[in-house]
């Protein structure tokens, strides 16, 4: 069985364009998680979707922005990047969202470097 | 608030060494508790989990963790370190929240193993 994929894995842009990042999750779950892992500050949790519709954010600006697709794979959309933004972009997905024991799968992630 | 704390950035052992990674967390109730490994270039892979019951938890790799409410903690244990055990470690707290499900990462300790 396939795990969560993530595309690119790699890539450079400069500030002020966008960058769009893709993910599919493992066959059957239908939330999707982005997380962004920056140096030295660890994993702060971006954006949930379940089901098609955005859950939570955390605490990101409203450029940085996302959907799910009928098929429950999902693109994150960072407009006018800023050098900050460069990091390691991780998806994860999972089989339901309320459920106890709910455990989450991570893809190997995106690099995104702004230049 | 939710939140986790890794108090150690990073720590050295020697292979054959004994390891405990410490985690602390903060929540109000009974919390969802995960420990993930991320090797270089890699994604996150869940080490163990705790939900509910036997408080001591044992995990993949030789790996093992122990809740311990009185202290807020979930410490990740392994007897004998592999060099192979060289990466970063997560622990996350997950909670049931309205509209679902989140998980909030601590920092990461990073793991170096000496020969």
């Amino acid at each position: 069985e396939a795990g969560v994929t993530q595309s690119p894995t790699h890539l450079i842009k400069t500030r002020g364009q966008q960058a769009t990042l893709r993910c599919s999750p493992i066959s059957g779950h239908t939330s999707v998680y982005w997380y962004q892992q920056a140096l030295g500050l660890g994993l702060q949790f971006l954006l949930w979707y379940d089901e098609g519709e955005e859950r939570n954010r955390g605490n990101f600006p409203p450029r940085f922005s996302g959907r799910q697709f009928p098929n429950y794979s999902s693109e994150l959309n960072v407009n006018a990047l800023e050098l900050e933004d460069s990091a390691l972009y991780l998806c994860a997905s999972s089989l339901a969202t309320g459920v106890r024991g709910t455990e989450a799968f991570f893809g190997q992630g995106t690099r995104l470097t702004v230049v | 608030a939710q939140s986790v704390t890794q108090p150690d950035i990073h720590i050295t052992v020697s292979e054959g060494a004994s390891l405990e990674l410490r985690c602390n967390y903060s929540y109000g109730a009974t919390p969802y508790l995960f420990w993930y490994v991320q090797s270089p270039g890699q994604g996150l892979q869940l080490l163990l989990k705790y939900f509910s019951g036997d408080t001591l938890v044992q995990g993949i790799k030789g790996f093992e963790a122990e809740f311990k409410r009185s202290q807020s903690s979930f410490n990740l244990r392994k007897p004998s370190v592999h060099w192979s055990d060289a990466a970063e470690y997560f622990c996350a707290v997950g909670a049931e929240r309205t509209g679902g499900f989140k998980t909030i990462f601590g920092a990461g300790t990073r793991l170096f193993v000496k020969a």
